[in-house]
């Protein structure tokens, strides 16, 4: 069973730094793409990034290049997302997903996570 | 301001129709493929469709996704009070080169 299990809530304070995980299992980490998905309180989704664990190869958003990083470590199936100086307008739920598709136009996300809740307050 | 744009609302009785239309443009839907995720309540969201047209394994066939020009549509047939959640299109922008989401949908079933 393919699962993506994220790590827990998040208080933080305004210019603290914080790395949130995601970790895979039940299919082969390295070969699929995990995206990552903002949602503010009562607010759509928006696309932050991807990474291909298999080489790191990471694609962010213009919305989010340079606010964000995102990496991935294969050998533990686990992708993150960091900050380095929080912002009260960081505070929302992150969500990962798992990217299908053989190019970009086919890309979809079809695994989700539980979702992590960051507080910056 | 996302590039895609959906209805904030849709709603209709038990057992009836809906769709959702999802407009965007030559860098988007007109040249790439549509997917369609499901947000109930407090929950993470879940694909329904992808591939403009596809179910996943699970998916009923209630669900139906279409795409013509720069518009893709999901419908609902047979409207379940279990449908009521937030409906969102997806898909790849060219020129943005980024993945985008729709505006989102509230499904209320009356």
């Amino acid at each position: 069973e393919v699962q993506l299990v994220q790590s827990g809530a998040e208080v933080q304070k305004p210019g603290e730094s914080l790395k949130i995980s995601c970790k895979g299992s039940g299919y082969s980490f390295p070969n699929y793409w995990i995206g990552w998905v903002r949602q503010m309180p009562g607010k759509g989704l928006e696309w932050m990034g991807i990474i291909y664990p298999g080489d790191s190869e990471t694609r962010y958003s213009p919305s989010f290049q340079g606010q964000v990083t995102i990496s991935a470590d294969k050998s533990i199936s686990t992708a993150y997302l960091q900050w380095s100086s929080l912002k009260a307008s960081d505070t929302a739920m992150y969500y990962c997903a798992r990217g299908r598709g053989s190019r970009w136009n086919y890309l979809f996300f079809d695994y989700w996570g539980q979702g992590t809740l960051v507080t910056v307050s | 301001q996302s590039v895609l744009t959906q209805p904030p609302s849709v709603s209709a009785a038990p057992g009836q129709k809906v769709t959702i239309s999802c407009s965007g443009s030559s860098s988007n839907i007109g040249n790439n493929y549509v997917s369609w995720y499901q947000q109930l309540p407090g929950t993470a969201p879940t694909l329904l469709i992808y591939d403009n047209n596809q179910r996943p394994s699970g998916i009923p066939d209630r669900f139906s996704g279409s795409k013509s020009g720069t518009s893709a549509t999901l419908g609902i047939t047979g409207l379940q009070t279990g449908d009521e959640a937030d409906y969102y299109c997806g898909t790849w922008d060219s020129s943005l080169s980024a993945y985008v989401f729709g505006t989102g949908t509230k499904v209320t079933v009356l």
